[in-house]
């Protein structure tokens, strides 16, 4: 399997449930990213992981907790989630070398009910 | 001030149109790279091209060109005789030398193809 692999693809939970979301990538690469992407906003960082090390929390709240077992996966750990953070979640990789950029999955859409 | 920036949120055109989705960018570093990506329904984010900051040849693949001018820190996209399926949201993505291996995005231009 080539790519980033992200599951489930769509999701919809209460507020009071928790669940996780999965991020495979098997290229090799040693950065793993999360990003929030909501209607009709901007893409918005929250995560970066560099060889497993959490280099980057964007002030995210706590309610939402990545974890990265391995350069290979990431997760984040959703729990008391609120209405408002529906939204479509992307896990990207690259390599650590600037110049290429990332390879995105396909996305978890989130739906908080 | 937004370092990468697409002022167009939303551009519609009828099918066969030419389209160009601009990007300003504002960075000090001497070295650096711009990325467009497409982001159609499905939700994946597709890379187009990568360009950096020393090559400014101009690129053309297929219906898609991209014209680098640094005088204008400018890095625009065209789609010639534009098709429904290039229905998408395109993004811009600035990646600096004093900002590790992060990518920086525009807010995205959402295109929109009719018929």
């Amino acid at each position: 399997e080539t790519g980033v692999t992200q599951t489930p693809r769509h999701l919809v939970m209460g507020m009071t449930n928790k669940k996780s979301l999965k991020c495979e990538q098997h290229l090799g690469h040693n950065a793993m990213y999360w990003y929030k992407q909501s209607a009709k906003k901007p893409l918005e960082l929250m995560f970066v992981y560099n060889f497993k090390e959490q280099t980057e929390n964007n002030s995210v709240p706590s309610r939402f907790s990545p974890e990265c077992p391995n350069s290979s996966h990431l997760f984040l750990h959703l729990h008391t989630l609120q209405p408002e953070d529906s939204a479509l979640y992307l896990c990207a990789s690259s390599q650590g070398d600037r110049e290429y950029g990332y390879t995105f999955g396909s996305g978890t859409r989130l739906t908080v009910v | 001030a937004q370092k990468v920036t697409q002022a167009q949120t939303e551009i519609s055109v009828v099918e066969k149109e030419d389209v160009t989705l601009d990007c300003v960018y504002e960075t000090r570093d001497t070295t650096y790279y711009l990325f467009w990506y497409k982001q159609p329904p499905s939700g994946e984010l597709v890379f187009l091209i990568r360009r950096n900051s020393f090559d400014e040849q101009n690129e053309i693949s297929g219906r898609y060109s991209w014209n680098f001018q640094k005088s204008t820190s400018s890095f625009n996209f065209t789609i010639t005789a534009s098709q429904v399926v290039d229905s998408a949201v395109y993004f811009c993505a600035l990646s600096e030398n004093n900002a590790g291996n992060m990518l920086t995005f525009g807010g995205g231009t959402r295109l929109m193809v009719k018929p």
